[in-house]
């Protein structure tokens, strides 16, 4: 049983330009999270889709948009991208009782 | 606000105890995890609390005190492959149970 999957593993992208990130849920889980995470810091929580619909958002600016699709999986957009964008961006599917984490999408902005 | 309080950095030694504190505000607080991260890898679960007192699972435990808005990881029989950060994170509600961490406690054990 395939975890959280997600894609591309690394990235690097220039100042102004446009990424799209994806992420596949773990089987069974229709609720997903998305979570910037600096060097050296915890986890900061962007926004959360279920049933193809932004649920909750955290403090991040509009250029961070996203989607969800009937099949659960999601893409992370962000756009005009600044270089205090470069971070770990994880996915997280939730389960019953806690979520499952995917290894994440190391994005450089230069 | 959220704000979830964790120590930066704890060093200890190899077979020993270390405890790892996490303090957070309680309003509207709906259950505490623990996570563990290997440097460059994913989150891994370790424990979820949601009421009172002591959670055992092999060498690690994990406790709350919902009115205190206190946990601990405690991990014991340290090994080397312990050395991670360790991810202190609340859940609260408002329909899809948001998941908020702390910055993060990166335990280094030394032999």
């Amino acid at each position: 049983d395939a975890g959280v999957t997600q894609s591309p593993t690394h990235l690097i992208k220039t100042r102004g330009q446009q990424v799209t990130l994806r992420c596949s849920p773990k089987s069974g889980h229709d609720t997903v999270s998305w979570y910037q995470q600096a060097l050296g810091q915890g986890p900061q929580f962007i926004f959360q889709y279920y049933e193809e619909e932004e649920r909750q958002r955290g403090n991040f600016p509009d250029r961070f948009s996203g989607h969800q699709f009937p099949n659960y999986s999601s893409e992370l957009n962000v756009n005009a991208l600044l270089l205090g964008d470069s971070a770990l961006y994880l996915c997280a599917s939730r389960g019953t009782n806690f979520y499952t984490f995917g290894s994440g999408t190391r994005l450089t902005v230069v | 606000g959220q704000n979830i309080d964790q120590p930066t950095e704890m060093t200890a030694t190899e077979g020993a105890i270390v405890q790892i504190n996490c303090t957070y505000q309680t309003s509207g607080f709906n259950g505490l995890f623990w996570y563990q991260q290997h440097a460059g890898e994913a989150p891994t679960f370790l424990s979820y609390n949601v009421l009172d007192g002591l959670e055992e699972k092999g060498r690690f435990s994990s406790f709350l005190s919902r009115s205190k808005g206190y946990s601990y990881l405690l991990l014991k029989e340290l090994q080397m492959k312990d050395s991670a950060s360790y991810l202190c994170a609340v859940s609260y509600p408002g329909g899809y149970n948001k998941l908020i961490f702390g910055a993060g406690t990166r335990l280094a054990v030394h032999p």
